[in-house]
């Protein structure tokens, strides 16, 4: 069966610290991978996707870039976070009936 | 620009009630739609998906679509406490395409 999984689940970064957010999917092969934000009490926002390996498409330009060093790994990464990064990320990839199946999340609070 | 709207609530119902949470979206070329419920801190899971015009029923959950108008619903019948969340709306135009998600309704059922 296929599982997606995030870490950290939480992170406390100050200002200006860089930023490495990691997902991994198990069960399945070459996936196309996403990462959303969601920030406090708003809607979710899609930030990169990544159809395979090296292939990433940006949907916001922002302080934010990502990358997929393997098949099933997909990086969010900042090298100087803002207060405006904090929000809850959430890795997703298709799942069943066309529909997406997300990651647990890790909610970052930049301080 | 593609556009999914919902109204943000939070929407009351006391427990044993029909709840009735809908979603409007721009693009007419959409052919999927997702309902999501997320709970305080988690991430989105997926409850339902419908692809063509009309009436889709899950158990307590049924979602119905109309193409013409627009618009998509989720009713949840004999409402529970335990179905208190935020429910989000995402539109697909084809599979493989990014999905559009609604900034989501908060639904509390009163005991």
């Amino acid at each position: 069966s296929q599982t997606i999984h995030q870490w950290p689940a939480t992170l406390v970064q100050p200002v200006g610290s860089p930023l490495s957010l990691e997902c991994t999917v198990e069960g399945t092969s070459n996936p196309n991978l996403y990462w959303y934000r969601q920030a406090a009490g708003r809607g979710l926002q899609l930030l990169f996707y990544s159809v395979g390996i090296g292939q990433i498409s940006s949907e916001v330009p922002q302080n934010l870039s990502a990358s997929r060093p393997q098949d099933r790994q997909f990086i969010l990464s900042s090298k100087k976070l803002l207060l405006s990064d904090s929000g809850f990320y959430l890795c997703a990839y298709p799942g069943p009936y066309y529909g997406y199946t997300f990651g647990s999340g890790t909610r970052l609070t930049v301080v | 620009q593609k556009e999914v709207e919902q109204n943000s609530g939070p929407l009351s119902v006391p427990e044993g009630a029909i709840a009735s949470l809908n979603c409007t979206y721009s693009d007419r070329v959409s052919q999927s739609f997702f309902w999501y419920r997320q709970y305080s801190g988690k991430s989105p899971e997926l409850i339902m998906s419908i692809y063509s015009n009309g009436d889709k029923e899950d158990g307590r959950f049924t979602a119905q679509l109309n193409k013409a108008s627009q618009y998509v619903s989720l009713l949840i019948r004999d409402s529970q406490p335990s179905d208190s969340a935020t429910y989000l709306c995402a539109v697909n135009g084809n599979y493989g395409q990014n999905f559009v998600f609604g900034p989501g309704t908060r639904l509390s059922v009163l005991p």
